[in-house]
């Protein structure tokens, strides 16, 4: 039993490149959430999504892209990276809204 | 709007002493409120949830609606306690979490 699992652990970008950042959980949870955490603001939610073919926007949303194709898959994608998008990114998953998230290990994403 | 207070970036305390990691809301609706720790390069773990009213690893945390508060307590604090803390606040069913700026406990010998 894996948990969650986030590729890739680091990641350094060119300003204006896109990318991928890979979220699976083996828990047969149905909901996944995205968020960036920075010095200072603490964690942020960007998009969060309530089961497969369903997903909806967070705080800060601009700037990513979401999908949810299968329960255990929950990709984020980085449209055109800037420096402002330099953070720590964590998903997470949940199996009931009163039962707290499961974090992922995080990818920690640095955009030059 | 939806707001989690912590109003301390950085809590230092001796070994053995009592901790109280303070946590304040604001949120119209039925709150649920978590703390999160999260231990030098780990993951975030979830440590209570005010629903369970339980004690982690010597924990608790009361939610008081009058005062709008869910503080995180300890009577005697241990070195492995030193950690970020973050207290969150569920809504929209608890889909989605607003987390407050944290607190870093430092446990001092």
């Amino acid at each position: 039993n894996a948990g969650v699992t986030q590729t890739p652990k680091f990641q350094v970008l060119k300003t204006g490149q896109s990318m991928t950042l890979q979220c699976a959980q083996d828990m047969n949870h149905e909901y996944m959430s995205w968020y960036r955490q920075d010095p200072g603001m603490g964690l942020r939610l960007i998009h969060y999504s309530v089961g497969a073919g369903i997903t909806d926007q967070g705080e800060v949303p601009n700037g990513y892209n979401v999908s949810r194709s299968t329960t255990e898959d929950f990709p984020l994608r980085l449209l055109s990276a800037a420096p402002s998008q330099t953070s720590v990114y964590f998903c997470a998953s949940s199996i009931g809204t009163a039962y707290g998230y499961t974090f992922g290990s995080g990818t920690r994403l640095t955009v030059v | 709007a939806q707001r989690v207070t912590q109003p301390e970036k950085l809590l230092s305390v001796f070994k053995g002493a009592p901790v109280e990691l303070k946590c304040n809301y604001s949120y119209s609706g039925s709150p649920e409120l978590f703390w999160y720790v999260q231990y030098s390069r780990q993951r975030l773990q979830l440590l209570l949830r005010h629903i369970s009213r339980e004690s982690i690893k010597g924990f608790t945390a009361d939610l008081n609606k009058g005062e709008t508060s869910f503080h995180l307590k300890k009577p005697f604090a241990q070195e492995e306690d030193s950690a970020m803390y973050y207290c969150a606040l569920g809504r929209g069913g608890g889909n989605k979490l607003t987390f407050g700026t944290g607190t870093q406990l430092k446990v001092e010998l």
